[in-house]
């Protein structure tokens, strides 16, 4: 398994453009999660979904923030208009949702910069 | 909602010796309690995990243990090795989606 797949590993962009990133689980995984890392707030939840519906976005900054999961292999997350402060680590997660809690899994992270 | 605290934030071992992280969470009906490792510029990923119906779990050098009366558990790694260096997050969740994390401890293994 090639594991959760996010594109783009780096995004560099002005202030004020829309972004867009990219997220594909594994593969027979039911619940998708974004995350936000920096080194001031740690890693914190933004939106998580179960079978492709958000079930808690508390976590979603602003209305500038919006994510999608129109099937269950792929979801995306929007910054709309971007600002400097979003620069961040944005990590998506996958796992299979059952009674026992398995495991989270990452991907690599998607490294944006707003200038 | 849960609450996470890792301590130390950072902690420096010489090879070969001991180290232990510790965290605290505040729901009591949190029942799994994973551990994750960081290496610089890469993501977490897991590295053991341990359930409320079990006191303690070892994994060659790893072992983590629980303690759910006083809501503590720990991550001990035995034998420290260069290749330990990294950011190490512990979390807790109860039996739905939510995984609170720590804030992380910065671990360096001087040779």
């Amino acid at each position: 398994d090639a594991g959760v797949i996010q594109s783009p590993r780096h995004e560099v962009t002005e202030m004020g453009q829309e972004v867009t990133l990219r997220c594909k689980p594994i593969s027979g995984h039911n619940s998708l999660f974004w995350y936000r890392q920096t080194m001031m707030r740690g890693l914190e939840l933004l939106i998580y979904f179960n079978n492709n519906v958000p079930i808690d976005d508390s976590g979603m900054p602003e209305d500038r923030f919006s994510a999608k999961m129109p099937n269950a292999s792929f979801s995306t997350l929007k910054i709309q208009p971007s600002e400097p402060r979003d620069s961040a680590v944005y990590f998506c997660a996958s796992r299979l949702f059952d009674r026992e809690n398995s495991p989270l899994h990452f991907g690599n992270g998607t490294r944006l910069t707003v200038t | 909602g849960e609450n996470v605290e890792q301590h130390p934030s950072t902690l420096s071992v010489q090879e070969g010796d001991s180290a232990v992280i510790k965290c605290t969470y505040s729901d009591s009906a949190s029942n799994y309690f994973p551990w994750y490792k960081q290496e610089l510029g890469k993501r977490p990923q897991l590295i053991i995990d341990i359930r409320s119906n079990v006191g303690e779990k070892k994994d060659q050098r790893i072992a983590v243990t629980l303690n759910k009366t006083a809501k503590h558990f720990s991550l001990h790694i035995t034998e420290t090795q260069p290749e330990d260096s990294a950011v190490y997050f512990c979390a807790a969740s109860i039996s739905d989606y939510k995984l609170s994390f720590g804030a992380g401890t910065t671990v360096t293994v001087r040779a």
